[in-house]
């Protein structure tokens, strides 16, 4: 009963790197979400994914972040030229079907430091 | 802008206390409201939601709130808890039809045997 698999659990960055981050959701969910969550502070949305399309993206930086949900594989979080700002752990959750009021299963976080 | 208030950032209880965590948000409309638990080191669990109906819900571990919609209010509440609630409690809302979830910054509950 496999629920949300986000790898890698911890990653470790130099500045100026790329981090991929990966999150296959539970199976059976179409819709996939990540949200980042710095140190001292509550979870915050970054970005909401359908298969093969972006819903809504109001939380991403406008720029080094970008996500996908491809047809086939696993939803891929990417931050490019990472700064120290970037640490954080990052969570992604999965549900079944959209309305509102479908809770979402969350997985173990990614755990990004930057070195 | 919809937000969520957790005024309660660390709480520090003996076992058998009553807890109530408080959690107030801002919006207007239709919510529904969760509260997530995140054990040391887990991933965030579902304590319990409400969509509508009954403004009391009950959810796993024997934790209940209640949703005061006049207050703008979902307060979580256990009449006894236990060294293995020691965790982080999260109050969370959607709006609407949108499916992101607005966070509150979470409070940290310590239980001391």
């Amino acid at each position: 009963n496999a629920g949300v698999m986000q790898n890698p659990r911890h990653l470790v960055r130099r500045r100026g790197q790329e981090a991929r981050l990966r999150c296959s959701p539970v199976k059976g969910h179409s819709h996939v979400y990540w949200y980042r969550q710095l140190p001292e502070e509550g979870l915050k949305f970054m970005v909401y994914l359908q298969k093969e399309n972006i819903i809504d993206e109001s939380g991403m930086p406008k720029e080094r972040f970008s996500a996908e949900f491809p047809k086939e594989g696993p939803s891929i979080l990417r931050i490019q030229q990472v700064v120290r700002g970037d640490s954080a752990a990052y969570f992604c959750a999965s549900s079944r079907q959209v309305g509102g009021n479908q809770p979402q299963h969350f997985g173990d976080g990614t755990r990004l430091s930057i070195l | 802008a919809q937000s969520v208030s957790q005024h309660n950032h660390h709480v520090i209880l003996s076992e058998a206390a009553s807890l109530e965590l408080g959690c107030n948000y801002s919006y207007g409309g239709t919510v529904n409201l969760f509260w997530y638990v995140q054990y040391p080191g887990q991933h965030l669990q579902l304590l319990l939601k409400y969509f509508s109906g009954d403004p009391l819900v009950k959810g796993i571990k024997g934790f209940e709130a209640e949703f005061i919609k006049s207050k703008f209010s979902f307060n979580l509440r256990k009449p006894s808890v236990q060294w293995s609630d020691t965790a982080e409690y999260f109050c969370a809302v959607n709006v609407g039809n949108t499916d992101k979830l607005i966070f509150g910054t979470g409070t940290r509950l310590q239980v001391f045997p």
